[in-house]
């Protein structure tokens, strides 16, 4: 069965960048079925769809509005993994980030144990 | 922020059942699939039904999904003490191009 593993700090300073990483296994990163997303949660913002990487023929992207200015997903087909990369963070950032597999309406059946990223001086 | 409204509490006693709706708009419940999540305290949310009212393998038939227009509903009967959770409704939003999550809604079991 697919398994995603969550990497990266806990603790990033305002304006820095935010990097975590979602390992998979029991899937391809390059599958033409599936996609990969991240999501945050916090208190103030509820859950919050980040954005979402897929290979359909070639690599696709979609980021949420509130934050495409400032995000990166990307695949990595050598360690079978994708990454999240948010610039330019501040306070607001601060949440519990999940990764997960698939679509957030046709179901997102597997999710990652969650990062929760305090962004703090 | 979230574009997908839902009650913020429901409850009922145990055995009971309980309805929570996810009000949206053409652009994404109208258009697409709708999925719910359930969240135990601590945890990742959960994939409970995907496709507006299907139940991955091991999802007891307790629960169930349904959609109307731009509206989803899902049902819990039944209701146990293990059911006490946070349960979010999501869809993609084909204007937008996002992925779109409801507020979120407290079911306690009285």
């Amino acid at each position: 069965q697919v398994q995603l593993q969550q990497s990266g700090p806990g603790l990033v300073k305002p304006s820095q960048t935010l990097s975590l990483t979602c390992a998979i296994s029991g899937d391809s990163v390059s599958s033409n079925s599936a996609a990969w997303n991240w999501i945050r949660q916090s208190p103030s913002r509820g859950l919050e769809w980040l954005g979402r990487t897929y290979y359909r023929s070639k690599w696709r992207n979609d980021y949420a509005v509130s934050v495409r200015s400032r995000i990166t997903i990307n695949p990595d087909t050598s360690k079978n993994q994708f990454s999240l990369q948010l610039n330019s963070v501040t306070p607001e950032d601060t949440a519990v980030y999940y990764c997960a597999s698939r679509f957030v309406d046709r179901g997102m059946d597997v999710w990652g144990q969650g990062t929760t990223v305090t962004v703090s001086s | 922020q979230s574009v997908l409204t839902q009650p913020p509490s429901v409850s009922a006693a145990p055995g009971q059942k309980v309805t929570i709706s996810c009000s949206g708009s053409s652009s994404n419940i109208g258009n697409n699939y709708v999925s719910w999540y359930q969240q135990l305290p601590g945890t990742a949310p959960k994939l409970l039904i995907y496709d507006n009212n299907e139940r991955p393998s091991g999802i007891p038939d307790r629960f169930s999904g349904s959609k109307s227009g731009t509206s989803a509903t899902l049902g819990i009967t039944g209701l146990q003490t293990g059911d006490e959770a946070d349960y979010y409704c999501g869809t993609w939003d084909s204007s937008l191009s996002v992925g779109v999550f409801g507020t979120g809604t407290k079911v306690t079991v009285l």
